[in-house]
């Protein structure tokens, strides 16, 4: 079945590092790709998305490219803060019978220090 | 507005208890979903409404049961839950087609004593 393989966290960096967070996904056909951002106590906000190969999404300085030829979707930013301390998640949607389903990955944790 | 809300944000409840949690949205999204979220884990798919009808339950024990009264409104009615059920649940919204993102609420954190 689809799935999603994040690389295990946490990880630490040192404010202005660049971060890079790995994700690839096994998939049939071709399913729209996310990247999740969930704030320490809260609910996940959207961060980025791509509906089709080689698109890019950004947003808040954050990119990822959909590779297809490599079923990968990495997060990228080229200089990260402390406000970015969080766990990220990258999904995939497929659709199941009349409906949509989200498959995640297991999250990263990434931790900031100034 | 791309909010979704949920009430209460906290919940504490006894195993004989009866309880709901609310979810709310006003973006004319025609299709809803409920997650629950351990700790350190990603959220797991609970139940997902389109258009107000139940269209998948992730073999959900029946201690949970959804209710969707209108397109902006989701609810999950709770009794006789463990423990174990004690987690973040999550409440989303989105339109009804896989590249349309999921816009999540906030949460709510319930304890099961």
């Amino acid at each position: 079945g689809d799935s999603v393989t994040q690389m295990e966290g946490p990880v630490t960096l040192s404010e202005e590092a660049f971060l890079t967070i790995n994700c690839t996904y096994t998939a049939t056909g071709y399913p729209s790709l996310f990247w999740y951002v969930q704030y320490p106590g809260e609910g996940l906000q959207l961060l980025l998305k791509a509906t089709k190969a080689d698109d890019k999404g950004s947003n808040k300085g954050f990119e990822a490219t959909y590779r297809k030829e490599t079923t990968s979707f990495h997060l990228e930013k080229g200089s990260v803060q402390v406000s970015d301390s969080a766990v990220y998640f990258c999904a995939l949607s497929f659709r199941m019978d009349s409906s949509y389903k989200l498959i995640f990955g297991s999250g990263t944790r990434l931790l900031v220090r100034p | 507005d791309t909010e979704v809300t949920q009430t209460p944000k906290h919940l504490v409840m006894g195993m004989t208890n009866k309880k709901s949690l609310k979810c709310e949205q006003h973006m004319g999204h025609r299709a809803m979903y409920w997650y629950k979220q351990k700790a350190k884990k990603p959220p797991e798919l609970m139940f997902v409404y389109s258009y107000e009808k139940l269209s998948i339950n992730e073999s959900v024990p029946s201690r949970f049961s959804p209710e969707c009264p209108n397109s902006s409104l989701l609810n999950l009615h709770l009794h006789a839950l463990q423990p174990e059920d004690s987690a973040l649940y999550l409440c989303a919204s989105s339109l009804t087609r896989p590249a349309y993102e999921q816009y999540f609420g906030p949460g709510t954190r319930l304890t099961v004593t």
